[in-house]
């Protein structure tokens, strides 16, 4: 059974520019949920999708933005990108977010914005 | 929300030693979880663990769900085990997707 594949794995842009990440969840999971990890903060959640739907999101500025398509694979795209985006950004997928779903994590995308 | 302390935050080590990592919560969580994060920044699941105890060679997690913490034991450590180990949760009810993480331990194994 394949993993979580996030692509690409790395990426340089330019402040200003935008970014979009993707993330294809394990066969047979619905929810995705994307976090950013630096070194000042930690492992951050930015939000997570179900069935097309986003359920939750964290505490990010509007640039910061997600879809998920029917297949459940999902992007998150960053506009009007800052230094501070800078980051490993990571997606997670489970069957469902109930009680008792163990999340998976992809490899990662390294975003360096300079 | 829910907050995740670790402890402790740098952990060093001479291979064959034995370690225990804790995790403590602020409040009750739901599917914990214990990850150790390799050099290429991939999270990999250790162990599934909202109560009681598991057991995976090497490595055990015991969770005390009602005193908020867990507990992750290291018997016999080897340089592979060298890395970032991270605890998380969620809240449940509407948390949605949304795990907590601790600020991680770093171990380091010397040979």
């Amino acid at each position: 059974k394949a993993g979580v594949t996030q692509t690409p794995r790395y990426l340089i842009k330019t402040r200003g520019q935008q970014v979009t990440l993707s993330c294809s969840p394990i066969s047979g999971h619905r929810s995705v949920s994307w976090y950013q990890q630096t070194p000042g903060q930690g492992l951050q959640f930015l939000f997570e999708y179900f069935s097309e739907t986003q359920r939750n999101k964290g505490n990010f500025p509007g640039r910061f933005s997600g879809r998920q398509f029917s297949n459940s694979r999902s992007e998150m795209n960053v506009s009007t990108l800052e230094l501070g985006d800078s980051a490993l950004y990571l997606c997670a997928s489970s069957f469902s977010t109930s009680p008792g779903t163990e999340a998976f994590f992809g490899q990662g995308t390294r975003l360096t914005v300079v | 929300g829910i907050q995740v302390e670790q402890s402790p935050p740098d952990l060093i080590l001479q291979e064959g030693a034995n370690s225990t990592l804790r995790c403590n919560f602020s409040d009750s969580v739901n599917n914990l979880q214990w990850f150790h994060q390799n050099p290429w920044g991939q999270l990999i699941n250790l162990f599934y663990i909202p109560s009681g105890t598991k057991q995976n060679g090497r490595l055990s997690a015991t969770t005390v769900a009602t005193e908020r913490y867990s507990l992750l034991y290291i018997s016999s450590s080897q340089t592979t085990d060298s890395g970032v180990y991270f605890c998380a949760g969620d809240a449940g009810g509407t948390s949605y997707g949304k795990l907590t993480f601790g600020q991680g331990t770093i171990l380091t194994v010397h040979p």
